[in-house]
């Protein structure tokens, strides 16, 4: 298994408050993603780093904000959370782009957030 | 629009019998296709990655095809087992999208004794 590691696996919080969820990595790659992961729908892709400070936006970053000043860390934050944001949170790493395939993409165990 | 169909939704087969799922894409360009294995509760765990020139790909007892001229690909389970119970997402990769990955709705397996 890859080392990664996300904190906190579960949370409950209230509406409008801010969340922080963190994935934490021992393998060293360079590449880090956050996915959420709701009934009805496949994973989807919140944000990426491709570096130390190098991050950008995926497919559904609205209400989101990443940031990454080590390699072994990549933090997402829900600047005021809502109901919709209630999901699973999948980190994932890579060592090389997701679309090559010549490496394999690495999933943590998932952080489980509920908004009330 | 880039899509990743999978069928059935669920499927519930004894043990020891073989299954096989479908996955069906959209995605253009196409760069590879991925299987993933998941858990109740737990993260995807890669089972299989596919490129254009792949046809088969084997990880013991799973054998995932890929046709890529019709965008089809599927994943044969031989004489599954209790810990196969499971959902499997099959995932597309486009050229040039990055970090961007399109991934199916999975199916639900359920293997009973």
């Amino acid at each position: 298994d890859a080392g990664i590691t996300q904190s906190p696996r579960h949370k409950v919080t209230e509406t409008g408050t801010p969340v922080t969820l963190r994935c934490h990595q021992t393998e060293n790659h360079r590449y880090m993603y956050w996915y959420r992961q709701d009934p009805g729908h496949g994973l989807r892709l919140i944000h990426y780093s491709y570096g130390v400070k190098d991050t950008d936006k995926g497919e559904v970053s609205d209400g989101y904000s990443v940031s990454r000043s080590k390699t072994e860390d990549f933090l997402l934050t829900l600047e005021s959370a809502t109901s919709s944001q209630t999901s699973v949170y999948f980190c994932a790493i890579s060592d090389r782009w997701a679309e090559s395939s010549g490496n394999t993409i690495y999933f943590g165990e998932g952080s489980w957030l509920t908004v009330v | 629009k880039n899509q990743v169909e999978q069928s059935p939704q669920s499927l519930i087969i004894l043990e020891g019998k073989n299954c096989t799922l479908q996955c069906n894409y959209t995605v253009s360009p196409f760069s590879n296709l991925r299987w993933y294995k998941q858990d109740t509760g737990r993260g995807p765990v890669s089972l299989t990655i596919m490129t254009f020139s792949e046809n088969t790909k084997s990880n013991g007892r799973y054998t995932a095809t890929l046709d890529a001229d019709t965008k089809q690909s599927s994943l044969h389970i031989t004489a599954s087992q209790l810990s196969d119970s499971a959902s499997y997402i099959c995932v597309v990769s486009a050229r040039g999208s990055q970090g961007n990955l399109i991934f199916g709705k999975g199916t639900k397996l359920s293997v009973k004794p």
